[in-house]
């Protein structure tokens, strides 16, 4: 079955600076879906990566689904405290079934 | 146009009681998953439904839960016999074949079941 690999498990960065998620297919993804969750609430959408070489951008924040098509990056550029959270890579597979990561851990230090 | 709506947001049981989840998809929406979301853990798939079909339920236990969609009303995952290991987020999400747009699989903002 396929696994998602988040990393790192978790971050601590002061604010201002940037950073990058990264997520790792055991398999060909279908579609990739990255997610954030402020903690003890629901998932709120960022973007979805479909085509091999695919980036997109929603204010400062750009992910990118490589070539082949099993990795994502999610960078944040001037990270702010409202970018903290927990951030979740999910994959649909062939069946249309989607799993996700375990999320990593984001804390901003002002 | 009203979001995915999960009820209750909050549910507590004590061992051995049945826990019901209800999930109102989004207008439209034929398509409806659930997931558990256990303490500083990511969210588990537990089953895929569409309109009065289980089209994959590879992530449910095998004993003590079940889900249904049917034609008219919200999704329902049942928990029978709830042990504390229950206790966790569950998360429902629906979408059409994949939003055109986007394709976003929108969220409800989770039910969370504390078993004493």
């Amino acid at each position: 079955s396929q696994e998602l690999e988040q990393s790192p498990q978790s971050l601590i960065v002061q604010e201002g600076k940037n950073l990058t998620i990264n997520c790792t297919s055991s398999k060909t993804l279908y579609g990739l879906y990255w997610y954030k969750q402020k903690y003890g609430e629901g998932l709120i959408f960022l973007m979805m990566l479909q085509k091999g070489g695919e980036e997109k951008s929603h204010e400062k924040i750009t992910a990118k689904l490589d070539e082949k098509k099993q990795q994502s990056s999610l960078h944040i550029t001037a990270s702010q405290p409202s970018h903290a959270g927990i951030y979740l890579c999910g994959a649909e597979n062939r069946d249309d079934k989607i799993i996700f990561g375990k999320g990593t851990r984001l804390h901003i230090l002002p | 146009n009203a979001g995915v709506m999960q009820n209750p947001r909050h549910l507590v049981r004590r061992r051995g009681q049945e826990a019901r989840l209800r999930c109102s998809p989004m207008k439209g929406h034929s398509h409806v998953y659930w997931y558990r979301q256990l303490p500083e853990e990511g969210l588990k798939f537990m089953v895929y439904l569409q309109k009065e079909n289980i089209i994959d339920e590879s992530g449910m236990p095998k004993e003590r839960f079940s889900a249904e969609f049917p034609k008219e009303g919200p999704s329902i995952l049942r928990i029978q016999q709830v042990v504390r290991g229950d206790s966790a987020a569950y998360f429902c999400a629906s979408s059409t074949y994949r939003d055109a747009d986007t394709g976003e699989l929108f969220f409800g903002e989770g039910s969370r079941l504390t078993v004493l």
